[in-house]
């Protein structure tokens, strides 16, 4: 069984179009989040939830809304898509420990391509 | 923001050698981790350190949490082509919780 999964692993569309990726993970963990990989394998954060609350929204365009039904799970979805859009988006997700947000589990990761 | 300086950028050693990274911060951060991505996956746990001047072995892998609290490294030895991948750290600053990431560095080996 996979820990945490995404899905769609590639994706390619045109400018303008609305698209969601989803996340899932059966590790029990309380903190899931979305970073984005550009082409210089930058890892930046977008996105962290815990027990389905919002708790870091870095700058992202509010093009880009996350959804978590439950804990187990969050899908981003991105409206309006654009060409810098393209990137490969990561799901993680960890167990809060204390102050720290714990040792990060990330899925395969999903290639967004905006033609 | 937190930043984390990664070096080297990238590397290109020989199978069989020894190879040695590390990250350094302005600011004192309190675990390091360390992840390695190879192609076309997700970057993958591979050491954890919780307490300064704590050293933790994984096989091959060894990294330290350096003793001011402001660096790590990481060494791998006797390198195999397996090994290719990005490598990376991360840590969490000192009284805050998101987990910052350095920039990587990409290792090759030549058989």
């Amino acid at each position: 069984d996979t820990a945490v999964s995404q899905t769609p692993k590639y994706l390619v569309t045109q400018m303008g179009n609305d698209k969601s990726i989803k996340c899932e993970q059966n590790l029990g963990h309380d903190t899931m989040y979305w970073y984005k990989q550009d082409s210089k394998k930058f890892l930046k954060i977008m996105f962290s939830y815990n027990n389905k609350e919002l708790i870091i929204n870095e700058t992202v365009p509010n093009r880009f809304s996350p959804k978590s039904p439950d804990k187990a799970h969050l899908n981003l979805h991105i409206n309006s898509l654009e060409l810098g859009d393209s990137a490969v988006y990561f799901c993680a997700s960890s167990q809060i420990r204390g102050r720290n947000t714990g040792e990060l589990f990330f899925g395969e990761g999903s290639r967004l391509t905006v033609l | 923001g937190q930043q984390l300086n990664q070096s080297p950028q990238s590397m290109f050693i020989q199978e069989g050698e020894d190879v040695s990274m590390n990250c350094t911060s302005s600011s004192i951060f309190n675990t390091w981790l360390w992840y390695k991505q190879d192609p076309g996956e997700g970057p993958v746990l591979l050491i954890a350190l919780y307490k300064a001047g704590e050293l933790t072995s994984n096989g091959r892998l060894t990294a330290q949490f350096g003793i001011t609290r402001k660096d790590s490294f990481l060494n791998i030895s006797a390198s195999i082509p397996s090994d290719v991948g990005i490598y990376f750290c991360a840590g969490h600053p000192s009284g805050n919780t998101p987990l910052v990431f350095g920039k990587g560095t990409r290792l090759s080996v030549i058989a």
